[in-house]
């Protein structure tokens, strides 16, 4: 089973609306950590977000928030007021807290944002 | 910029050479990984040090590539006999134990 599903391949936004990406996970763990990645064309990963499972209030960072829904399973990312420059691939990941931490991922949405 | 460096940024090889990918983490990151990420997917977990330990490999590494963290410093990466199955992007992430997870620009390495 998918352990990070995202069903979205593509997002369109208008400029300066908000926008939510969505994400669902998998796992049996009762620690983990949700994430999410902004991937540009240029193809470096930028950490925008981070939902820690015993966290009681869902996360915000500047203009991105992360909605978590525990009980569904869900950690769907909100764009406030995009730009122009929010076009880019979104990546959800999750860690497990094994020891390793390592990260996985979902398939990625792509947001393009219009003027 | 987050502070972990990559190099090569690019690499074409032909089929069934040997390369070598490095990874200068973050100083005082004592958790490093390398993912794998092919044309129009998430990265994939390969394998991770703590420190100079490599604690973990997934079973997408196969005996082909092995990764070295002498001194609990930089890493590498080695793909030996290269295959076009292994064109992809190979970033490098390290972490200070916690949760973030910083990555590197990575390397995109083409078969030919």
């Amino acid at each position: 089973a998918q352990k990070i599903t995202q069903t979205q391949p593509g997002m369109f936004v208008q400029e300066k609306e908000a926008v939510t990406l969505d994400c669902t996970y998998d796992t049996s763990d009762p620690s983990y950590g949700l994430f999410w990645y902004k991937q540009p064309s240029s193809g470096e990963m930028i950490f925008l977000i981070y939902q820690g499972s015993y966290d009681q209030q869902n996360a915000t960072e500047g203009r991105y928030s992360l909605n978590f829904q525990k009980a569904r399973k869900s950690a769907n990312l909100v764009i406030s007021a995009s730009q122009l420059g929010d076009s880019a691939m979104y990546f959800c990941a999750m860690r497990e807290d094994g020891s390793a931490r390592q990260l996985t991922f979902g398939s990625g949405t792509q947001l393009t944002v219009l003027p | 910029d987050t502070g972990v460096s990559q190099d090569p940024r690019h690499k074409i090889t032909k089929r069934g050479q040997n390369v070598t990918f490095r990874c200068d983490p973050i100083s005082e990151h004592n958790r490093l990984y390398w993912y794998r990420q092919t044309l129009g997917q998430g990265p994939e977990f390969l394998t991770y040090f703590q420190n100079e330990a490599q604690l973990e490999k997934s079973r997408l590494l196969s005996d082909r590539f092995s990764a070295e963290r002498p001194k609990g410093s930089f890493s590498t990466l080695e793909i030996q006999r290269t295959e076009q199955g292994d064109s992809a992007m190979y970033l490098c992430a390290t972490g200070p134990g916690s949760n973030e997870q910083f990555f590197g620009p990575g390397t995109r390495l083409t078969v030919l």
